[in-house]
């Protein structure tokens, strides 16, 4: 199947701090997707992006759909002690029926 | 409340044994999906239903089995020929609405071991 590179695989940051994620692919897609999952859970929908070139917030999280189709990004600010869980960015190809590629995650820890 | 349940939370299997997973929706969406998740790993898809009484096998679909006879559930089966059961198993729908595919959405999943 399709892969989706999705970096960095762990971080550590301070509370406070802002974080960087990204995904790429070789394949375009014409939608991208970032979830959160937490631990025993399903992943929560964050941001949906469905235009080359979008940029995208909720509340302290930003998510851009890369010009070329073949990447995003996802941007927390100011991250606080509930950000912690792991990050899915999932990415889907027109004429796929809705199929969806994931990433393998970006496990995020926040430090006191 | 709206929303993807899916039971049991943990299950336990012999094996040789088949066991099935329930998942239930009542958000009216047309279409619906299992995924299996390995630790480490993102989501793997192993069939997803479009329409009622269709039925697509994914990437993974080798070792288990689906029905789609209500718009609302799509149980997921293990079989005895899947060789390593042992994951957390996701379950999502999403509704078809126009040329833009919608967001899935997914239930709590169920973490399959195998005794």
């Amino acid at each position: 199947g399709q892969q989706l590179n999705q970096s960095p695989q762990s971080m550590f940051i301070q509370e406070g701090e802002d974080v960087s994620m990204n995904c790429t692919s070789s394949s375009i897609f014409n939608t991208w997707l970032w979830y959160k999952q937490d631990p025993g859970e399903g992943p929560v929908l964050l941001i949906a992006l469905y235009k080359a070139g979008e940029l995208t917030s909720n509340g302290r999280l930003t998510a851009q759909f890369g010009i070329t189709r073949k990447d995003s990004f996802l941007n927390i600010s100011a991250s606080i002690p509930s950000d912690v869980g792991i990050y899915f960015c999932a990415g889907q190809m027109a004429g796929s029926a809705r199929q969806l590629t994931f990433g393998s995650g970006t496990q995020l820890t926040v430090l006191p | 409340d709206g929303g993807i349940t899916q039971s049991p939370k943990y299950l336990f299997r012999k094996e040789g044994q088949n066991v099935t997973l329930s998942c239930e929706q009542n958000l009216n969406h047309d279409a619906m999906y299992w995924y299996r998740q390995d630790p480490g790993q993102g989501l793997r898809l192993i069939y997803y239903s479009q329409i009622v009484n269709d039925f697509q096998k994914g990437d993974i679909a080798e070792g288990y089995s689906v029905s789609r006879e209500k718009k609302e559930s799509f149980p997921l089966t293990v079989t005895s020929a899947q060789k390593n059961p042992t994951a957390f198993y996701l379950c999502a729908s999403s509704q078809s609405r126009g040329i833009n595919n919608q967001p899935q959405h997914f239930g709590d999943g169920t973490r399959l071991s195998i005794l």
